[in-house]
């Protein structure tokens, strides 16, 4: 099973700060690895697919990167929304899996 | 626009049985990959099972192997999940979620869940 491995658990910014986010896959899943925001009480939410590329509606604020064992999350400016907890998963290999999740809190 | 609405969650007891249903719409439903991903209360997101568009391949995590079946009626327009020999540890939300593409298993689309509580 490969693991994913999501730092920090908790960022702390402010509004209008960048945030990065890191996902560090036990072993190799390619590009195929996805991004999701899950606010409370609402279903999470597709943000990046295929590492780096951006789901429909999403903004351009959001951005991902990396390949292999490595990826990042960039929010290039926070707003008050944004505030949520982010979540990766890789669907190179089976059993699908997800990190841990970092949450993106109001400093 | 595309929506999941899944059915069928509630209350059982540890060993009992229950069926989740996805009705999806806004899109051609056989062509797309359907998978069923769980939520415990106040944890992160485990993926639990995927069928793909035909119904033929199907692939589930080791905690529910042998325990859940996963199926789908493209007559019905319809995604299910037959859960079996229910745990305490089942217990979360369920959600339905579009697979993007076969072979890049990531979920675009994603119902509003259906809670499975598995208490005596």
């Amino acid at each position: 099973e490969i693991v994913l491995t999501q730092s920090p658990v908790i960022l702390s910014l402010s509004p209008g700060e960048r945030a990065t986010l890191s996902c560090r896959a036990s072993q190799s899943v390619g590009s195929n690895l996805a991004w999701y925001e899950q606010k409370p009480g609402q279903t999470p939410r597709l943000l990046i697919y295929d590492a780096s590329n951006r789901a429909t509606g999403i903004p351009a604020r959001f951005s991902g990167s990396g390949s292999g064992t490595d990826f990042t999350l960039t929010i290039s400016s926070l707003e008050p929304e944004d505030f949520a907890v982010y979540y990766c998963q890789q669907g190179s290999t089976w059993p699908l899996t997800f990190g841990g999740g970092t949450k993106v809190e109001i400093k | 626009e595309v929506q999941l609405l899944e059915s069928g969650g509630g209350l059982v007891q540890p060993g009992e049985s229950l069926r989740l249903s996805c009705a999806p719409s806004g899109f051609t439903f056989r062509n797309y990959a359907m998978a069923w991903v769980r939520q415990a209360p106040g944890k992160g997101l485990e993926w639990v099972s995927t069928i793909g568009g035909d119904g033929v391949a199907t692939h589930y995590a080791d905690s529910v192997k042998g325990r859940f079946t996963i199926a789908r009626d493209n007559s019905k327009n319809t995604l299910y999940l037959q859960m079996n020999s229910l745990r305490a540890e089942d217990t979360a939300v369920y959600y339905c979620a579009k697979v993007r593409a076969w072979g890049s298993d990531q979920f675009d689309y994603w119902g509003q869940g259906t809670l499975v509580i598995v208490s005596s």
